[in-house]
Order: structure tokens, then C-alpha cells, then sequence
């Protein structure tokens, strides 16, 4: 069965820089999540987007932004990255009830 | 403090031994879920638990819930090698698909 895709796995970037990190839902899943875990650190939600608007925004900074496209895709991007922003980025995709998680993407700030 | 804290933090034991972590919240809850991560990597999905249930069993994975104390336990029996990992509660606060709040996680190994 489809599962959650996000791209890319792992992503190094300098200080300062934009990353684009990408996340395609299981087909049919109307919700898609964002969730950041720092190193040793539980998952921390960031922005949920229903149906291509955003549902819900949890502790995400204002260098980053996030969307879902027609097709449901989403992106999140990061600006002016910091090296606190180094993290694993999970994306999670559910219908009604039940998640699915992404594999995630390991971002490192350098 | 976070919902869905969890203790002990760290937990380890030997192999074939049973394990038991615990996880508390902190407001109404729609379910609860355990989630399995193994270093650095994703989250795997466990067993869900509702509101309404009190207990609930996969294989050798065995969840209680105590909504009254708004707390929840995870229990492992027969432990191998290949449990280590860390173990997380998510509570979901709402009905319907929602954002999920995450306890800070049991790091289990399971030694052999």
C-alpha cells in the first residue's frame, strides 16, 4: 500500500539559507501534518492543512512557511535557517481518523 | 509542562523480561496512541487506544487506559533485542482528524 512520501530524506544546509522540504499524503487523505523533533526531543507539531487550507499552527516560526497544493502535496519552507532548526521534519497524512507518518526528513544546519 | 508526559524516560531490561512504560495528560482526549521510533528514524504506529476503552492488545503489546487519572501504559512482554527503541504517547484532544501532542518518550533497551 501507498505511504506517506516525503522528500528529501536528508538535506544539509548553511546557516541562513531556504530549504523546501516536500510531502505527498497517502491518496485520499484530506489532512496533512507537520511535526519538528529536535534531537532527543518528542515530536512537536507545526501547521496541519484540510482540504488545501490551513486547519491548525502549533509552534512554528515565522521563517517558516507552509502549503497544500491541488494535488494535496504539501510543502513546508524554511528561510533564513538557523542551526537550531537542525531536526527531523516528520510530514503525516490521515482520513477522518488514523495517521500515517512519513518517513521524515533529516535536516541538518551547518 | 507537555500533555502526554511519560515515564520512566529511560527503561532497560533484559531480554524475555516484561516492560512497562507509562504516559499521563493532561486534558479530555478523543484516543491515545503509542508510537515506536528506532534512532533517528520514523515513527512507527503501535495501537490505538479510544476514549471509551479500557484495555487493548496486539501480539505481545498489551495498552491500558485510565481516563479517570487521564494516564496510560504500554506493556511489552517477553522483551527481545530488536524492542530497543524509544516509545511515545500522542494524545489527540479532538474528534475528527487532529493535531497529535506527543509525550516525551521511553528510551527502551533490551539487553540481551
Amino acid at each position: 500500500a501507498a505511504g506517506v512520501i516525503q522528500s528529501p530524506r536528508h538535506l544539509i544546509k548553511e546557516k541562513r539559507e531556504t530549504a523546501t522540504l516536500k510531502c505527498y499524503p497517502i491518496p485520499r487523505h484530506d489532512t496533512v501534518y507537520w511535526y519538528q523533533q529536535g534531537p532527543g526531543q518528542d515530536p512537536q507539531f507545526l501547521i496541519s492543512f484540510y482540504e488545501k487550507m490551513q486547519s491548525d499552527k502549533g509552534s512554528i516560526p515565522d521563517r517558516f512557511s507552509a502549503q497544500q497544493f491541488s494535488d494535496y502535496h504539501s510543502e513546508l519552507n524554511m528561510s533564513s535557517l538557523e542551526l537550531g532548526d537542525s531536526a527531523l521534519y516528520f510530514c503525516a497524512s490521515s482520513f477522518v481518523t488514523g495517521y500515517t507518518f512519513g518517513s521524515g526528513t533529516r535536516l541538518t544546519v551547518v | 509542562s507537555q500533555q502526554g508526559e511519560e515515564d520512566p524516560q529511560a527503561l532497560s531490561i533484559q531480554e524475555g523480561e516484561n516492560a512497562t512504560m507509562n504516559c499521563s495528560y493532561k486534558t479530555s482526549i478523543n484516543n491515545l496512541q503509542w508510537y515506536r521510533q528506532n534512532s533517528g528514524r520514523g515513527l512507527v504506529h503501535l495501537i490505538l487506544i479510544r476514549s471509551n476503552e479500557r484495555e487493548k492488545h496486539s501480539g505481545r503489546l498489551r495498552v491500558t487506559l485510565d481516563t479517570s487519572k487521564k494516564s496510560s501504559s504500554l506493556l511489552i512482554t517477553a522483551s527481545r533485542a530488536a524492542d530497543t527503541a524509544s516509545y511515545f504517547c500522542a494524545t489527540d484532544e479532538g474528534s475528527g482528524a487532529q493535531k497529535l501532542v506527543f509525550g516525551q518518550g521511553t528510551r527502551l533497551t533490551i539487553n540481551p
